[in-house]
């Protein structure tokens, strides 16, 4: 256990339908990381805040995609109007702002039907 | 993409047995870490080595890197069963971290 926590660890939801997923990081980490693991393949960036401020966002972020960091202590990650492309596993990771490595939650295990 | 790829996808040894995975990246790096992945969890940090580095040890992991070729490689020696998981490269560049696709080690007793 990392430290890091997400809930929930698994959604089912239909196509169309709107889900938000829940990241609690490390209580003094500054930054806060979203990435999206499909079945085989590596964690793929999605976004990251350092406090509130999102400072960089992924081109696999589409319109349907927002995070938001409100405090700068939780993080929720929505997807609207939700497509069977986004059944993945969503990651989030906390660190300091002079840390290289990043602590991963659990992941989120969203599946689209 | 600029996901990097590792090699082999997959491996399958024996414990006792040392384990050797292989990962190119695309981009100029800050460092390179491997982390490690149970089936269906989160991920693990285990080393991290900077680009002006060669080699580091720690413990049984033993990390290359050779910043000309883009390639770095993780060795893990006297494997055990409990080392069975999804081993990935990660380079660090610009405060994100770009994963490889991934090694599936699966360690036999």
């Amino acid at each position: 256990d990392t430290g890091v926590s997400q809930d929930p660890r698994h959604k089912i939801t239909k196509r169309g339908q709107n889900v938000t997923f829940r990241c609690d990081p490390i209580s003094e980490h500054n930054r806060l990381y979203w990435y999206r693991q499909t079945l085989g393949q590596g964690p793929e960036f999605l976004t990251y805040f350092q406090n509130e401020a999102q400072l960089e966002k992924s081109r696999l972020l589409s319109d349907r995609f927002s995070a938001e960091r409100p405090k700068g202590s939780f993080s929720t990650l929505e997807i609207q109007r939700t497509e069977q492309g986004d059944s993945a596993m969503y990651l989030c990771a906390s660190s300091l702002i002079d840390q290289e490595t990043q602590y991963f939650g659990p992941g989120t295990r969203l599946l689209v039907l | 993409s600029q996901q990097g790829e590792e090699d082999p996808q997959a491996l399958s040894i024996q414990e006792g047995e040392n384990a050797t995975m292989n990962c190119s990246y695309k981009t100029s790096i800050n460092n390179l870490q491997w982390y490690r992945q149970n089936s269906g969890r989160g991920l693990v940090h285990l080393i991290l080595i900077r680009s002006n580095e060669r080699e580091k040890h720690s413990g049984r992991l033993r990390v290359t890197l050779d910043t000309s070729k883009k390639s770095s490689s993780l060795l893990i020696t006297a494997s055990r069963a409990a080392d069975t998981a999804s081993y990935f490269c990660a380079s660090h560049n610009t405060d994100k971290l770009i994963f490889g696709t991934g090694t599936r080690l699966q360690v036999f007793p």
